[in-house]
């Protein structure tokens, strides 16, 4: 079956340029998750929808990060105003329930020049 | 506040070498720890999943054991081969909040 999709997989955008990052997750995961990868590091937690509902943005590091999943499926993630820092790679996961066995994409690599 | 640690940073070891990864984190009240392994440029590919209850998962030639109390996991790769090359992170999750928290990562080459 069809694993989680992001796309674009890869993103160059200039300084105070908007981006949008999508993520399709597997067909039926309630929970959905947002990671933030830095080179040579471990992925940092950013959000988590159930369904529809955000219910954890604790990782988001700024205002100029939004998230959402307007119909409990699709999520983009959108960096507004994007600043160098936000070079990294940004990876989706889902999963059955948030206690389940999490699932990732291939991350969408995002370039901030 | 959750940390996770993986050492050393990298590997390298022989083709047919069994090999142990070792992983440990600060705050034993996990609900879960999930062992992923990750190619260059790619995304995270999940290997094994150990709920708090369980001691120990095998898949194949993978071997994840936990000790909760002590707050370890280790990573067993039997009969090590070049495809095998990649980095391994551990994760954990604590329920409490919605997030995996993950160590740094070990890099493993497998050389021929």
């Amino acid at each position: 079956g069809a694993g989680v999709s992001q796309s674009p997989r890869y993103k160059v955008a200039k300084r105070g340029q908007d981006v949008a990052l999508r993520c399709d997750p597997i067909s039926g995961h309630v929970s959905l998750f947002w990671y933030q990868q830095a080179l040579g590091q471990g992925p940092e937690f950013l959000t988590y929808f159930q369904n529809e509902a955000q219910l954890d943005k604790s990782g988001l590091p700024s205002d100029r990060f939004f998230a959402e999943r307007p119909e409990g499926s699709v999520s983009t993630l959108k960096i507004q105003r994007t600043q160098q820092e936000d070079s990294a790679v940004y990876l989706c996961a889902s999963s059955p329930d948030r206690y389940n066995e999490q699932f990732f994409g291939p991350g969408t690599r995002l370039t901030v020049l | 506040k959750q940390e996770v640690t993986q050492i050393p940073a990298a590997l390298s070891v022989p083709e047919g070498e069994n090999l142990v990864l070792n992983c440990s984190f600060t705050d034993s009240a996990i609900y879960n720890l999930q062992w992923f392994r990750q190619d260059p440029g790619k995304g995270l590919t999940s290997l094994l999943l150990i709920q708090s209850s369980q001691r120990e998962q095998t898949s194949g030639r993978l071997n994840a054991s936990l000790d909760k109390s002590s707050g370890r996991s280790t990573l067993y790769i039997a009969a090590s081969q070049p495809g095998d090359s990649a980095t391994y992170l551990c994760a954990v999750y604590t329920g409490a909040n919605s997030k995996l928290t993950f160590g740094k990562g070990i890099t493993l080459s497998v050389r021929p």
